[in-house]
């Protein structure tokens, strides 16, 4: 089984610049969420998809970060325009059951996207 | 809200002797779950171990198992018999058991091994 794919691995810009960060999950997941990993801390949510509808975007900077999910598959983060601070780590992770069940659902997460915004 | 806080930034062990990591969590909540997760440098996060607050009992996989003491809100992890690949940052994380399901990650602790 395919696992949590993402691209790119690196990206380097200038701020001010935009940047996209494209996420596919594991095949039939129907959750997906974007975390943002910092140097030195742990990860946060940024957004969190159930099928193409957004869950929890309480922690997304709605004036500079967007995110979709078309289709309930695959999912673009985007941050315009990029400011120093948002140099870290985006991370993909998706989970296979939908909300409403109070069972355990594994996250699977993607390798994530190194961005640094000079 | 949920906080997850590890109070020791790095952490070093021999290789084949025993190191434990600590967890503390904050919540008001009664089920939810706790775990610890991996991240070598390649930075791909690694389910270690899980624990359900639900169970008594101290989950155990092979050579990770957890303390958990869910009234004192602690929840540590202990590696047996370290090998060289146990060397990452491992982070605790917290998931409540209901509504959205987005995980609450500590600082995490650096783990190097000494051969």
């Amino acid at each position: 089984e395919a696992g949590v794919a993402q691209s790119p691995r690196y990206k380097i810009i200038e701020k001010r610049q935009s940047v996209a960060f494209w996420c596919n999950p594991i095949s039939g997941h129907a959750t997906l969420y974007w975390y943002q990993q910092i140097l030195g801390q742990g990860p946060k949510l940024l957004i969190q998809f159930q099928n193409n509808g957004v869950v929890d975007d309480s922690q997304l900077p709605k004036d500079r970060f967007s995110a979709e999910r078309l289709k309930g598959v695959d999912s673009t983060l985007k941050i315009q325009p990029a400011k120093l601070e948002d140099s870290a780590v985006y991370l993909c992770a998706s989970s296979l059951s939908p909300l409403g069940l109070e069972s355990y659902n594994e996250q699977f997460f993607g390798p994530g996207t190194r961005l640094t915004v000079l | 809200a949920q906080t997850v806080t590890q109070s020791q930034p790095e952490m070093s062990v021999q290789e084949a002797e025993t190191v434990t990591l600590s967890c503390t969590y904050d919540t008001s909540e009664s089920d939810y779950y706790l775990f610890w997760y991996k991240q070598p440098p390649s930075r791909q996060m690694i389910l270690v171990i899980r624990q359900e607050a639900y169970k008594q009992q101290n989950a155990t996989e092979n050579r990770f198992s957890v303390n958990f003491q869910k009234a004192a809100k602690s929840f540590s992890l202990k590696i047996s018999d370290s090998q060289l690949g146990d060397a990452a940052m491992y982070f605790c994380a917290y998931r409540s058991a209901r509504g959205a399901q987005k995980l609450v990650f500590g600082q995490g602790t650096r783990l190097t091994i000494n051969p």
